[in-house]
């Protein structure tokens, strides 16, 4: 099946430095990737769309200057969270939607556990 | 109101029980309808996908209900491996649409206990 490798899985980094988390589908190409963040015992909030060769969409209330979203290339897409701060701790979750013929699923990453101290 | 919204539980479920819950969703224009499973700090996993008529995959069956705009799903001889956070997703646009994008409820906690 499609696999969306997420890395990395697990980051600690201080206050004030960005971190950059990647998001590459294996096996098919993407053109839509989706970030997703959840906080503890929370839903998945969508924070962007990330489209392959244009710029990302992102949603109410998502700083996009603080949240860069690059999809370079049909398998990649990185976010990187910029000048971090506590608050930004959290659970983030990438996610492809698979276009080949017959299938539209979405694939998500393994997540990317993002720790400010 | 959130535009997909589920009990939180958590549900308590005697091993080989059976379990309902329900998600109803806001927006009467909604599409695509899906259960995903979400164990502790991991990524959600696709558990189904939701049919106009219903439809059943194994020990769980999910259901439809435009009129009311709620999905359910049931898990029958409940297993203690069936413990995990069950999240209703939505999704406003056709499978295919260009655009579209999944909105997820808050999740539904089962806790299958021996």
């Amino acid at each position: 099946g499609a696999v969306v490798s997420q890395h990395p899985s697990r980051v600690i980094c201080k206050s004030g430095t960005s971190v950059k988390i990647e998001c590459r589908s294996l096996d098919f190409q993407a053109t839509t990737m989706f970030w997703y963040r959840q906080f503890p015992k929370q839903s998945l909030m969508l924070m962007a769309t990330s489209n392959e060769g244009s710029k990302a969409t992102y949603e109410q209330g998502v700083e996009k200057d603080k949240f860069l979203i690059n999809h370079a290339s049909l398998t990649l897409s990185t976010l990187t969270v910029t000048s971090a701060h506590p608050e930004d701790s959290s659970f983030y979750i990438c996610s492809a939607r698979m276009e080949r013929v017959g299938n539209y699923g979405y694939t998500f990453g393994s997540g990317t556990r993002l720790t400010v101290v | 109101r959130k535009e997909v919204e589920q009990d939180p539980g958590p549900f308590n479920v005697p091993e080989g029980a059976t379990v309902a819950f329900n998600c109803t969703y806001s927006n009467s224009a909604s599409q695509s309808f899906f259960w995903y499973r979400q164990d502790c700090r991991k990524e959600p996993k696709l558990l189904m996908s939701v049919y106009s008529s219903g439809n059943e995959d194994g020990r769980f069956t999910a259901q439809l209900n435009r009129a009311s705009q709620y999905i359910s799903l049931l898990i029958r001889d409940s297993k203690l491996s069936d413990s995990a956070t069950y999240l209703c997703v939505v999704n406003r646009m056709g499978l295919r649409a260009a655009g579209n994008k999944l909105t997820f409820g808050g999740g539904t906690r089962v806790l299958v206990k021996p």
